[in-house]
């Protein structure tokens, strides 16, 4: 089955600088890359995602980038602020979703005032 | 109705219990999962219902016992549970069978005595 690696377990940056997330995954038939945050207490909410036919895709702060060859993508967050202090999770899926998703270990973002 | 809405929120019960977690969604999607997710770790595949049946029980012991009356509502039925199955409960849904966007919901937050 599909595995993927996460890092780092947290991250700590000050607030107004980029943080950036690294997950890779083992099966190259995986073809469907999202990130969720979650906050506290709550479940998790899709923030951006990327299919293997992309290498890059941006909304507003965030992106993330996928490099198929290295089987490796990226959560690239611009100008943080608070409120994004979250946990991170990447996932990767095969067969177009069609068994759930597998999903890194996370990942703790912390935005220091 | 962009949600997907479980209740309870939270629930104690004790290992003679029997008790239902239910989902709902509205949104006109056909698959629907469950997901159990352990104080920071990520959520793992219990199950999957593909347009109300069930395609896919990640090896989840007996005594989860899952339900899908129809295709709005998804239920997680709980009998003779141990204290290690005590976790966040996370309903999600994607619009069909293979779509890759999951919308999860809040989870349902189980302890078992």
């Amino acid at each position: 089955g599909e595995n993927v690696e996460q890092h780092p377990s947290t991250l700590s940056v000050q607030e107004g600088d980029s943080a950036v997330i690294k997950c890779t995954y083992s099966d190259s038939a995986s073809n469907y890359f999202p990130w969720y945050k979650q906050e506290l207490g709550k479940g998790p909410q899709l923030i951006i995602d990327i299919r293997s036919n992309v290498g890059e895709k941006k909304d507003q702060r965030i992106a993330v980038t996928l490099n198929k060859t290295a089987k490796h993508f990226s959560l690239h967050i611009t100008e943080t602020q608070p409120e994004d202090s979250a946990v991170y999770f990447c996932a990767a899926s095969m067969r177009g979703g069609a068994d759930g998703l597998t999903f890194g270990k996370g990942t703790h973002l912390i935005i220091q005032p | 109705d962009t949600e997907v809405t479980q209740t309870p929120k939270h629930l104690v019960m004790g290992m003679t219990n029997k008790k239902s977690l239910k989902c709902e969604q509205h949104m006109g999607h056909r698959a629907m999962y469950w997901y159990k997710q352990k104080a920071k770790k990520p959520p793992e595949l219990m199950f999957v219902y593909s347009y109300e049946k069930l395609s896919i029980n990640e090896s989840v012991p007996s005594r989860f016992s899952p339900e899908c009356p129809n295709s709005s509502l998804l239920n997680l039925h709980l009998h003779a549970l141990q204290p290690e199955d005590s976790a966040l409960y996370l309903c999600a849904s994607s619009s069909v069978p293979g779509a890759n966007v999951l919308t999860f919901g809040a989870g349902s937050r189980l302890t078992v005595l």
